[in-house]
C-alpha cells in the first residue's frame, strides 16, 4: 500500500461539471499539499494544510475549492473548469508544513477537461 | 528569470557513463535544497536533500554553491534504471517551495 493514495487516476469532465479529487495518506503527516502539473513546466504548488488548517492559498482560481475535513484526508472539488486546467493533480504530504521536510506524492489525478 | 531553472535536455548518455545536471535559483535566501526524481507517468520522489558541506549516497553525489545560487547533481555510473526526470527543488522559507521543470535524462545500453 502506498502512502499517499489518490483517486481517481484519470478523469474525463465537461466544462459544466463539477466533480472532486480524493488524496488520503496513510503516514500520520501533519501537512498536505495540492500540486498542478502541466507538459512541460514545473509543477505549481496550490494549495498548503498543516493540522487540517488552510495556510497557503497561491492565487489559485476560485473554481477550485479545496477541503480538509483531517488529517488524513483532502480533496479537491472543481467546478465549471476551463479546457486549460487540464493537468496532473498531485497530492502530497509530510511530516510538518514548509521547510526542509520531505514531501511524499501520491500517483496523481489525470485531469482532462473537455 | 525562472526562480528555479534547469536544462531540460534530454542527457542521453550510455551506460556506465557520469552525467552532471545543474541547476540555479533566483532568491539568495533560499533555505534548503533537494534533488527528486519522477519517472515516466510517475510521481515525484525524493532522491537526495542538499546540504551546504556536499552529500554523497552511493553514486550520486550533490553539491551546493551558495555564492553562484546553484546546486548540482552528479550521476557516477550510470544505469538503464537512472532513466527518468530529475527536478531540482529549492525552499525560499516557510511554505514557499519552488519545482524546477525538470531535466531528463535517458541512459542507453
Amino acid at each position: 500500500e502506498t502512502g499517499v493514495t489518490q483517486t481517481p487516476r484519470h478523469l474525463v469532465m465537461g466544462m459544466t461539471n463539477k466533480k472532486s479529487l480524493k488524496c488520503e495518506q496513510h503516514l500520520g503527516h501533519n501537512a498536505m499539499y495540492w500540486y498542478k502539473q502541466s507538459a512541460k513546466k514545473p509543477l505549481e504548488l496550490m494549495f498548503v494544510y498543516s493540522l487540517e488548517e488552510r495556510v497557503e492559498n497561491n492565487s489559485v482560481p476560485s473554481r477550485f475549492s479545496p477541503e480538509c475535513p483531517n488529517s488524513s484526508h483532502l480533496f479537491l472539488h472543481l467546478h465549471t473548469l476551463q479546457p486549460e486546467d487540464s493537468a496532473l493533480y498531485l497530492c502530497a504530504s509530510s511530516q510538518v508544513a514548509g521547510g526542509g521536510a520531505e514531501a511524499f506524492f501520491g500517483q496523481g489525478t489525470r485531469l482532462t477537461v473537455v | 528569470r525562472k526562480e528555479v531553472e534547469q536544462d531540460p535536455g534530454p542527457f542521453n548518455v550510455p551506460e556506465g557513463a557520469t552525467v552532471a545536471f545543474n541547476c540555479t535559483y533566483s532568491n539568495s535566501a533560499s533555505q534548503s535544497f533537494f534533488w527528486y526524481r519522477q519517472d515516466c507517468r510517475k510521481e515525484p520522489k525524493l532522491l537526495m536533500s542538499v546540504y551546504s558541506s556536499g552529500n554523497e549516497d552511493g553514486r550520486f553525489t550533490a553539491q551546493l554553491n551558495r555564492a553562484s545560487q546553484y546546486i548540482s547533481l552528479l550521476i557516477r555510473d550510470s544505469k538503464l534504471s537512472d532513466s527518468a526526470t530529475y527536478l531540482c527543488v529549492v525552499n525560499e522559507g516557510g511554505f514557499k517551495t519552488i519545482f524546477g521543470a525538470g531535466t531528463r535524462l535517458f541512459v542507453k545500453a
